[in-house]
């Protein structure tokens, strides 16, 4: 399995609090994502990084902000959640040969936003 | 723009029969296709992936799929169903080789009846 570490794997946290997810990866993969996963929706792509402090937006980038300080950790912050973000987050990697795009996954950050 | 649609949301089938899970594609450039599995509160593990090698692709655990251009498809098929493949199964395509992650589809619900 790729080691790939999600923190927290659970949290409750009430509307306009702020929360940051932590992706932490001992690969070495230049890549790293952030998605979410809602039923009925599969998974979405919110931020991504291609390199120490490269990042972009995905499809769903709206309310949240990332950092990549160093190649292993990848952060997650919800600035003021709200209850459209509850949901479960996934990190992936991918080490970008061949361009293939495939991905790694971590087991996932459930967040509940009451 | 790349898109993956998986045409049912839920499958069911008995163990012991084959098991097909359909997915079609749309993209502006050769893809690559991906199939992954995600069981109950777990993150999403590789099934197999097409990579515009052999068109026949087989993954773990006796899955396949076939990538037909002409019918912009990639289905998931296995021959016979076990009790262990009842789980989330998700079609992605990544058709412009860069870093900017996965296009996943909603997913399909596999059921498998005793």
């Amino acid at each position: 399995d790729a080691g790939i570490t999600q923190s927290p794997r659970h949290k409750v946290t009430e509307t306009g609090t702020p929360v940051t997810l932590r992706c932490h990866q001992t690969e070495n993969h230049r890549y790293m994502y952030w998605y979410r996963q809602d039923p009925g929706h599969g998974l979405r792509l919110i931020h991504y990084s291609y390199g120490v402090k490269d990042t972009d937006k995905g499809e769903v980038s709206d309310g949240y902000s990332v950092s990549r300080s160093k190649t292993e950790d990848f952060l997650l912050t919800l600035e003021s959640a709200t209850s459209s973000q509850t949901s479960v987050y996934f990190c992936a990697i991918s080490d970008g040969r061949g361009n293939t795009g495939e991905l790694f996954f971590g087991e996932g950050s459930r967040l509940t936003v009451l | 723009a790349q898109s993956v649609t998986q045409l049912d949301s839920h499958v069911s089938v008995s163990e012991g029969t084959p098991v097909l899970l359909r997915c079609n594609y749309s993209s502006s450039y050769s893809p690559s296709l991906f199939w992954y599995v995600q069981h109950p509160n777990k993150g999403l593990q590789l099934l197999l992936k097409y990579t515009s090698a052999a068109t026949l692709v087989k993954g773990i655990n006796g899955f396949e799929a076939e990538f037909k251009k002409s019918e912009t498809s990639f289905h998931l098929t296995k021959p016979s169903a076990h009790m262990s493949d009842a789980a989330e199964y998700f079609c992605a395509i990544n058709s412009g080789g860069g870093a900017d992650g996965l296009t996943f589809g909603k997913g399909t619900h596999l059921i498998i009846q005793p």
